[in-house]
């Protein structure tokens, strides 16, 4: 299986920072990765998929990059809505998820 | 407005079955697959199972094959998970979650997730 390592686990920041959230497969999956953000106790929310195209409704200080093994998901300037956790998942073969970065207040 | 609303889950003692359904609407169901994802208290994601979207094809995580099965009825727009011989560590919220197939790559993501439904085994 093809596992999912997300860094950091979880991160603290302010409203107006830029932040980056890595992923890193365990082998390479193209360009077959998704982005989620999950807030307690809700559902997760697509917000990137294909690495990079950005799903509908989705705001544009959210972009992904990367390709093959290393990937990237980056909010431009956090809003006070985006404190949330974030997972990366592959679904190159099957369908995995890393373990998530947690998004908090500093 | 896609919606997908979960429910069957519930406290069951160990070696117990569950079924759980996911009422789905706003998009045609049966021309997309269907699958479930479950999250553990305090953990992460993991993906359960799939069906297509005509129920002829299924896939299970090996950590559910053999005891979960996933089924489908398009005629009422509900997607099930029967769940049996129910251990501790299939307690989670699982969640119903619609596939999004890129006709080009042949590759599957999900793209639309309900609120999900909490699974407790416990004796």
């Amino acid at each position: 299986a093809i596992r999912m390592t997300q860094s950091p686990s979880s991160l603290s920041a302010s409203t107006g920072d830029r932040v980056t959230i890595t992923c890193r497969a365990s082998q390479g999956i193209s360009s077959y990765l998704a982005w989620y953000q999950q807030k307690p106790g809700k559902a997760p929310k697509l917000l990137i998929y294909a690495a990079s195209t950005l799903q509908s409704g989705v705001p544009s200080r959210f972009s992904g990059s990367g390709s093959g093994t290393d990937f990237t998901l980056t909010i431009s300037c956090l809003q006070s809505e985006d404190f949330a956790t974030y997972y990366c998942q592959q679904y190159y073969s099957w369908w995995t998820f890393g373990q998530g970065t947690k998004v908090e207040i500093k | 407005e896609v919606q997908l609303v979960e429910s069957g889950g519930g406290l069951v003692q160990p070696g117990g079955s569950l079924r759980l359904s996911c009422a789905a609407s706003g998009f045609t169901f049966g021309s997309y697959a269907m699958s479930w994802v479950r999250q553990a208290p305090g953990k992460g994601l993991e993906w359960v199972s799939i069906i297509s979207g005509s129920g002829g094809s299924t896939y299970y995580a090996d950590s559910v094959k053999g005891r979960f099965t996933i089924s489908r009825d398009n005629s009422k727009n509900t997607l099930y998970l029967q769940m049996n011989s129910l251990r501790a560590e299939d307690t989670a919220v699982y969640y119903c979650a619609k596939g999004r197939y890129d006709i080009l790559t042949g590759y599957t993501h999900f793209d639309y997730w309900g609120q999900g439904t909490l699974v407790t085994v416990s004796s």
